[in-house]
């Protein structure tokens, strides 16, 4: 069975770090391509960062860049979003999400998805 | 950056109705949109990509139409668990990849 298990989610003070983790199992991590999408509470979907299976192409929404880097172990079948800077409109449930197909083929469609974790930024 | 609405914002129909969705996208897609079904406390799950194609496992009773800038979601009918949100995202000119506001289908 397919499987991403986010984990690091917490309450965080502004201006703080925090790192989330993406264990996944049940396919080839190496092949694929992986991403971050966040959903602020009672909010729609926000896609945050794409990493590629060999972590050669990485991009950001604009409103992460500078502050978010994400990474990916494929060793460990892991993928990692490391957050600085964090203000208050970082709140949200962050999800890692895995491209349809290997390979960077049909980029873009994320399934499955992790069941997310929450990262709440607040003094 | 693409711009998805939605409409309407919320859908009231009955088990068993037809309900229709819609997503526009501000600039032409071509046929590279998706569709996302979000249950309450739960993580999204694809249900249609490439504008009309089931996802694996999706009931055929979902199917996704349109080109260009308009597409449309079609639920041919209603079962109780589909009562719930439902996102377009587009991947033609990316990045970034965007999704639109959602559509919620409730109970009438």
């Amino acid at each position: 069975e397919v499987q991403l298990v986010e984990s690091g989610g917490g309450l965080v003070q502004p201006g703080g770090s925090q790192r989330l983790s993406c264990a996944a199992s049940g396919f080839t991590f190496s092949s694929y391509s992986m991403n971050w999408v966040r959903q602020a509470p009672g909010k729609g979907l926000e896609w945050v960062s794409y990493i590629s299976s060999s972590s050669s192409t990485i991009y950001y929404a604009d409103s992460v860049k500078g502050r978010f880097t994400v990474s990916r172990d494929n060793a460990k079948n892991s993928l990692y979003l490391r957050m600085d800077s964090l203000r208050d409109e970082d709140t949200a449930v962050y999800y890692c999400a895995r491209d349809r197909l290997p390979y960077g083929n049909n980029v873009g469609w994320l399934d499955p998805w992790g069941q997310g974790t929450l990262v709440t930024v607040s003094s | 950056e693409i711009v998805l609405t939605q409409s309407p914002a919320t859908l009231s129909l009955s088990p068993g109705e037809r309900a229709t969705l819609s997503c526009r996208a501000s600039q032409s897609v071509n046929t590279y949109l998706a569709w996302y079904q979000q249950k309450p406390g739960q993580a999204p799950r694809l249900l249609i990509y490439d504008a009309s194609n089931r996802a694996t496992g999706i009931p055929a009773r979902f199917s996704g139409s349109g080109s260009g800038t308009d597409f449309t979601l079609t639920i041919s009918s209603l079962e109780p668990e589909d009562f719930v949100v439902y996102y377009c995202q587009q991947r033609s000119n990316w990045p970034p990849f965007t999704f639109g506001p959602g559509t919620k289908v409730d109970i009438k």
